[in-house]
């Protein structure tokens, strides 16, 4: 199994701009999670879904973005438009079932200018 | 609401000896789950070892194992014959068995490991 697929790797942006980010889970699992990480707040939950239905969104960190899953083998992540603050890298995971072990992506690495 | 802390942002050790990390949680629930991911330069998480709370036997993953100490609230980890390959950051995170979906982190120990 290729694991959880994130693309691209790097994005680099500029303010205002609109970013996507694109996510391919391992194939069966039913949970897939947006999460970003930075130095100054760590790793934090955006938005997950179970079943390509989102279930909480409440770590959105407001209506610039916005995330959907059209089918079990793909999600975005869109930042429209983009700023500075939302630097950071951004990790998709999936999961089988909600007992078990998230799988991480490698990361997107956004930097907006 | 839950909490993890890790109150040792970096760490360091020497290839070969046994280190520990440090990890606090806090919660009213009484079962849940623990992790501890590895995250090494490249970014990518890995679950190193995971413990479930009813279990009193503490998970071990061959040099990883963890002292779990479910009434004071802490989950460690311990590394033994430390290799170069184990530098990384470490993220303790908790998971509750009520509310399973969600991982939360800690902010993380960036173990360094010398020749």
């Amino acid at each position: 199994d290729a694991g959880v697929i994130q693309s691209p790797r790097h994005e680099v942006t500029e303010m205002g701009q609109e970013v996507t980010l694109r996510c391919k889970p391992i194939s069966g699992h039913d949970y897939l999670f947006w999460y970003r990480q930075t130095m100054m707040r760590g790793l934090e939950l955006l938005i997950y879904f179970n079943n390509n239905v989102p279930i909480d969104d409440s770590g959105m960190p407001e209506d610039r973005f916005s995330a959907k899953m059209p089918n079990a083998s793909f999600s975005t992540l869109k930042i429209q438009p983009s700023e500075p603050r939302d630097s950071a890298v951004y990790f998709c995971a999936s999961s089988f079932g909600n007992y078990n072990e998230q799988f991480f992506g490698p990361g997107t690495r956004l930097t907006v200018l | 609401a839950q909490t993890v802390t890790q109150s040792q942002p970096e760490m360091s050790v020497q290839e070969a000896e046994t280190v520990t990390l440090s990890c606090t949680y806090d919660t009213s629930e009484s079962d849940y789950y623990l992790f501890w991911y590895k995250q090494p330069p490249s970014r990518q998480m890995i679950l190193v070892i995971r413990q479930e709370a009813y279990k009193q036997q503490n998970a071990t993953e061959n040099r990883f194992s963890v002292n779990f100490q479910k009434a004071a609230k802490s989950f460690s980890l311990k590394i033994s014959d430390s290799q170069l390959g184990d530098a990384a950051m470490y993220f303790c995170a908790y998971r509750s068995v009520l509310n399973t979906d969600k991982l939360i982190f800690g902010t993380g120990t960036r173990l360094q490991v010398f020749p």
